[in-house]
């Protein structure tokens, strides 16, 4: 196991809601990522926390946006929901921008 | 613009064959690749690197090949066993980060 844990395991919400997901990251890292990984995909990067700033970001609109705690510790909030954000949201910790170690993962379903 | 994709979705092996899990890439500049293994249920495992100074990189069973002509990266797994059944993922660092770009992976399928 990584050290890297994510909850909750599974949720579901319905569209238009809002969804906030948490990610405590391995002891002794700084950097947290977050990804997006629908069924039969590979992960998408949504974006990056590096000691409490946004450090990079992929192709998301803003109704993902995520915040770094000073424990290193994450969230990932998602406003609005649709259908196509169903989903595995997997976050990765490191420390500064060396290997990744991936959670677990939140399963997200939106009806 | 920069890809990263497997040339095959399934792979089916019997246990204790070597399994042969292949990558192509278009972003003739990149110079570091990393393979992860995703089991059911859990988030994606770092296996094995390499840069782009290095044709060929072993590790405990696995094998990493690049070809920097031809743009392509293999995973060699050696005597394929029930655990390795996985997804297994290339990916591409994005621009000098270890923020991976990762393809569509290929399932590996052991059969006892």
């Amino acid at each position: 196991e990584t050290g890297v844990t994510q909850s909750p395991t599974h949720l579901i919400k319905t569209r238009g809601q809002q969804v906030t997901l948490r990610c405590s990251s391995q002891s002794g890292h700084n950097t947290v990522s977050w990804y997006q990984q629908a069924l039969g995909q590979g992960p998408q990067f949504i974006f990056q926390y590096y000691r409490e700033e946004e450090n990079g970001r992929g192709n998301f609109p803003p109704r993902f946006s995520g915040l770094q705690f000073p424990n290193y510790s994450s969230e990932l909030n998602v406003n609005a929901l649709e259908l196509d954000d169903s989903a595995l949201y997997l976050c990765a910790s490191s420390l500064d921008y060396n290997e990744q170690f991936f959670g677990p993962g939140t399963r997200l379903t939106v009806l | 613009g920069e890809s990263v994709g497997l040339h095959l979705p399934t792979l089916s092996v019997q246990e204790g064959d070597n399994s042969i899990i292949n990558c192509a890439y278009s972003n003739s500049a990149s110079d570091y690749f990393i393979w992860y293994k995703q089991e059911s249920g859990k988030g994606p495992q770092f296996i094995i690197d390499i840069r782009s100074n290095m044709d060929k990189r072993q590790g405990q069973r696995v094998t990493v090949l690049l070809n920097k002509t031809v743009k392509h990266l293999s995973l060699q797994i050696a005597a394929t066993q029930p655990g390795d059944s996985a997804v297994y993922f290339c990916a591409e660092p994005r621009g000098g980060s270890y923020i991976p770009t990762f393809g569509r992976g290929t399932s590996l399928i052991v059969h006892p």
